[in-house]
């Protein structure tokens, strides 16, 4: 089982709709919880960080976190194409391996006028 | 957020030869990592590196194929070492702080082995 995986893809949603991203983790002791957005050619952007359980929103971006799920999500409200990237899960671990994220394979998103 | 230089952005090597990828903060920060990004796929951390001691490696990745450096709180360098076209990745450098849980990336270095 791998450690941080992300609903596959890729995604395609029409202009102005909820994109839904998830992605479960299989390590108990995670502390931390991020969404990166990264476009073709980029390195990965910082767009959201979630560390409690429930909901965490900025803008038309909505985390959501259940641990004892091991779940986490992203959702993008009124999604727009310049939303079309990639999103990385990364899950940052506790303990002796603080500061190490651990991140998904990713979910490719498209967003079509 | 601090702000992340790499260099160089990019290069073709020959294999059998070794480049050395620089990453520069405009702050200190406390935490260092360097990730590897294989065609098509999702990022692998190659190690954590260490100011003033060796750098901590994940499983997979060896010191005298990745040696870092990290002399100061502001500089590191990772260096690929006797290339093969299977290095052919992008290679990224992020920092982050102990207090601010997050961490950010530099541009990356896109390596190219032929």
């Amino acid at each position: 089982q791998k450690e941080v995986e992300q609903n596959s893809g890729p995604l395609s949603v029409p202009e102005g709709a909820i994109a839904s991203l998830n992605c479960t983790y299989s390590d108990r002791v995670s502390q931390s919880f991020f969404w990166y957005r990264q476009y073709s050619g980029k390195s990965p952007e910082l767009i959201m960080s979630i560390y409690s359980n429930g909901d965490k929103e900025d803008g038309r971006f909505t985390a959501q976190l259940n641990k004892a799920s091991q779940y986490v999500s992203l959702l993008i409200r009124d999604s727009q194409p310049s939303d079309s990237a990639t999103y990385l899960c990364a899950v940052r671990a506790g303990g002796t391996s603080y500061g190490k994220l651990t991140f998904g394979q990713g979910t490719i998103l498209t967003v079509h006028p | 957020s601090a702000v992340i230089s790499q260099k160089p952005s990019r290069d073709i090597c020959q294999r059998g030869t070794s480049l050395t990828i620089q990453c520069q903060v405009d702050s200190q920060v406390t935490m260092m990592f360097w990730y590897r990004q294989q065609p098509g796929q999702s990022l692998t951390l190659i190690a954590t590196a260490n100011q003033g001691s060796e750098a901590t490696y994940e499983s997979g990745f060896v010191i005298d194929k990745f040696p870092i450096s990290r002399p100061n709180l502001t500089f590191s360098t990772l260096t690929v070492s006797n290339m093969s076209p299977e290095d052919s990745s992008i290679y990224l450098c992020s920092v982050g702080d102990s207090s601010s849980e997050t961490q950010y990336f530099g541009p990356g270095t896109r390596l190219l082995v032929l």
